[in-house]
């Protein structure tokens, strides 16, 4: 199975000030997501990181908002930018490869204040 | 777009009982529906999951039945212990682990497992 670190594990922050995410996996995989789980609400797809080109949104997410980077197979970064009160959320990185199942971190939960 | 809907939102049984919760999904073409268990301050983990080829699977005291025909499925837990209370969450998917669209969730069931 995969091991995800997730930096950093929270974060309080002041609105209109950016905060960026990152992703580190232990072994190389083919997708990487960023799912958005609001306070006692479920997991919502922000988008797909893609390796070496830009990241696949889902409705309701843009890159100006959420830019991603994917620089290899282990690795990105998901950031938040220009917050709000209503970015306050955990933020989760998950993985998968191929035939197997898809892995999650621990999340980063973030306040904005 | 897929959409997963789940009940029920809460569900409080005493300890050595059974708990069951409900899925129902709309895309005929989802093949993959996992469940994740999510413990207070944790990220979401796999406990079992199945694909549309098999109507049942069974892993110890947790078992999932599926019924493609009705778009359904369904998560048993027997004999609960307190360390199963967490919010469990379904999804699904047209791919194995997300594929390349990533997992529709359903919005969660807080099971509590009374002592």
């Amino acid at each position: 199975s995969a091991v995800i670190s997730q930096k950093p594990s929270r974060d309080i922050c002041q609105r209109g000030t950016s905060l960026t995410i990152q992703c580190q996996v232990d072994s190389q995989v083919t997708m990487m997501f960023w799912y958005r789980q609001q306070p006692g609400q479920s997991l919502t797809l922000i988008a797909t990181a893609n390796q070496g080109s830009e990241a696949t949104y889902e409705s309701g997410f843009v890159i100006d908002k959420f830019p991603i980077s994917r620089p290899n197979l282990t690795f990105s970064t998901l950031t938040v930018s220009n917050m709000s009160p209503e970015d306050s959320s955990i933020y989760l990185c998950s993985v998968s490869s191929g035939p197997t199942e898809a892995f999650f971190g621990q999340g980063t939960r973030l306040t904005v204040v | 777009g897929e959409n997963v809907e789940q009940h029920p939102s809460t569900l409080s049984v005493q300890e050595g009982d059974s708990a069951v919760i409900k899925c129902t999904y709309s895309d005929s073409a989802s093949n993959y529906f996992p469940w994740y268990k999510q413990e207070l301050g944790k990220g979401p983990q796999l406990i079992i999951d199945i694909r549309s080829n098999v109507g049942e699977k069974k892993d110890q005291r947790i078992a999932v039945t599926l019924n493609k025909t009705a778009k359904h499925f369904s998560l048993h837990i027997t004999e609960t212990q307190p360390e199963d209370s967490a919010v469990y969450f379904c999804a699904a998917s047209n791919e194995w682990g997300g594929g390349a669209d990533g997992l529709t969730f359903g919005k969660g069931t807080h099971l509590i497992i009374q002592p």
